[in-house]
């Protein structure tokens, strides 16, 4: 099985802040990495799809990058809204089926 | 836009079944996947397993295998996923989510939008 580990597991950062999240597949998984917004008793928002494509709607300070084993997530400026836990999402079809990596709680200082 | 409607929360004994709906409403149901993903109480998301509609077939994490149906009724625009001898680890908040479908009929994974999720406690 492929695993996911994302680092750090929370941050705490200032509104204004560059706020860099990784996410590291234990194997090659190509560009097949989502990730997720999840506010507190609320249901995760897709944000970045197949590593670095904004999803419709988000906003452009938000972005995602990397290929293979190692991928980024990048808040280019914190706003007091972007309060959160982000989690990568690994996926493949031979078989279908999905992974999440364990989250990174994102907090204003 | 398609909206995505789930049951309402469950108590459940130790042992027992327990069988939660996603009815989607707006857009064309067999034009897309639906996934379950849970979480429990403090910790990530878990993905369970998906249907594609269409198709009729599931799949399911290995960790499920056996104990896990995920089911899809195209007439009413309803999928099902129904967990089997339930113990106090299941208690979770269980999600349906949308998948897109690529032209090679394969689910894409990227799970735009979700139910509201429902509460699922596994209680003697």
């Amino acid at each position: 099985d492929i695993q996911m580990t994302q680092s750090p597991s929370s941050l705490s950062a200032s509104v204004g802040d560059r706020v860099t999240i990784t996410c590291q597949a234990s194997q090659d998984i190509s560009n097949y990495l989502n990730w997720y917004q999840q506010k507190p008793g609320k249901a995760p928002k897709l944000l970045i799809y197949d590593a670095s494509n904004l999803e419709t709607g988000v906003p452009s300070r938000f972005s995602g990058s990397g290929s293979g084993t190692d991928f980024t997530f990048t808040i280019s400026s914190l706003q007091p809204e972007d309060i959160a836990t982000y989690y990568c999402q690994q996926y493949d079809n031979l078989p279908p089926w999905a992974t999440f990596g364990p989250g990174t709680k994102v907090d204003i200082k | 836009q398609v909206q995505l409607v789930q049951s309402g929360a469950e108590v459940k004994k130790p042992g027992s079944s327990v069988k939660v709906s996603c009815k989607a409403s707006g857009g064309t149901f067999s034009s897309y996947a639906i996934s379950w993903v849970r979480q429990a109480p403090g910790q990530g998301l878990e993905w369970m397993g998906g249907i594609i509609p269409i198709f009729g077939t599931a799949n399911y994490a290995q960790k499920f295998q056996g104990r896990v149906t995920i089911t899809a009724d195209e007439s009413t625009s309803t999928a099902y996923m129904e967990l089997s001898s339930l113990r106090s680890e299941d208690t979770a908040v269980y999600y349906c989510a949308r998948d897109l479908i690529e032209p090679s009929g394969l689910p894409v994974f990227a799970f735009d939008i979700w139910g509201q999720g429902t509460m699922v406690t596994v209680s003697s």
